[in-house]
């Protein structure tokens, strides 16, 4: 049973417009909520993340939203560029033991 | 500051042989956890060493073993393989136990092909 869903395989936008990525987990023990991005032939790098008591955080072009009540978080990228282009991970913490990954969003933004 | 580098890149073994993945951990930090993401899915967590003991460990049969040195450099070992191990094996390390927020700096992964 996944704890960690993304339930969209890709995305498509143009350049400079908004990139809504989602996820949705089931354990509401979760404390910490991840983003990371994948390039191919690279490891994920980490891109935001946000605390289980905070319903939003912000770096730059990148924000990430919180909704516990729905089980429910965002990343916001605006504007989106096509080197933002990549696979987008959601990921969940309990207690900073293992990081439970859902399957991954494609981006791609083009120009 | 040199980041988590993994060895061999790429790797093809056949079935019931053994395996051996290495990892250089980032400068400074004590904790490694190894991760497997097969073809389309995101990464699975196989377990987690703090200043060389096992500390976590995910769903994964025993003949999936690790170890950690006093270097914090780290090894995946996996025995008897199975055409299912195919997949890309990520290394990740971080300070502390665990790292509390859960932030991780991942290598770029071993490729293992099992025929």
């Amino acid at each position: 049973d996944q704890q960690v869903k993304q339930n969209s395989p890709s995305l498509s936008v143009q350049e400079g417009r908004i990139s809504i990525l989602n996820c949705d987990y089931t354990n509401s023990m979760f404390d910490y909520f991840l983003w990371y991005k994948k390039y191919p032939a690279e490891g994920p790098t980490f891109l935001i993340s946000i605390s289980s008591i905070k319903d939003k955080n912000e770096d730059g072009r990148f924000t990430v939203f919180l909704n516990k009540s729905a089980k429910h978080l965002s990343l916001h990228i605006v504007p989106s560029q096509p080197g933002d282009s990549a696979v987008y991970f959601c990921a969940a913490s309990l207690a900073g033991t293992a990081l439970i990954f859902g399957k991954g969003t494609t981006l791609s933004v083009s120009s | 500051e040199t980041g988590v580098t993994q060895s061999p890149t790429h790797l093809i073994k056949t079935r019931g042989q053994q395996v051996t993945l290495r990892c250089s951990s980032q400068s400074g930090h004590n904790t490694v956890s190894w991760y497997q993401q097969a073809l389309g899915q995101g990464p699975q967590f196989i377990f987690q060493y703090y200043r060389e003991e096992e500390n976590g460990r995910g769903n994964f049969p025993p003949r999936f073993s690790g170890l950690q040195f006093p270097n914090y450099s780290s090894e995946l070992n996996v025995n008897a393989l199975e055409l299912d191990d195919s997949a890309l094996y990520l290394c990740a390390s971080s300070l502390g136990q665990g790292a509390y927020t859960g932030e991780l700096f991942f290598g770029e992964g071993s490729r293992l092909t099992v025929l």
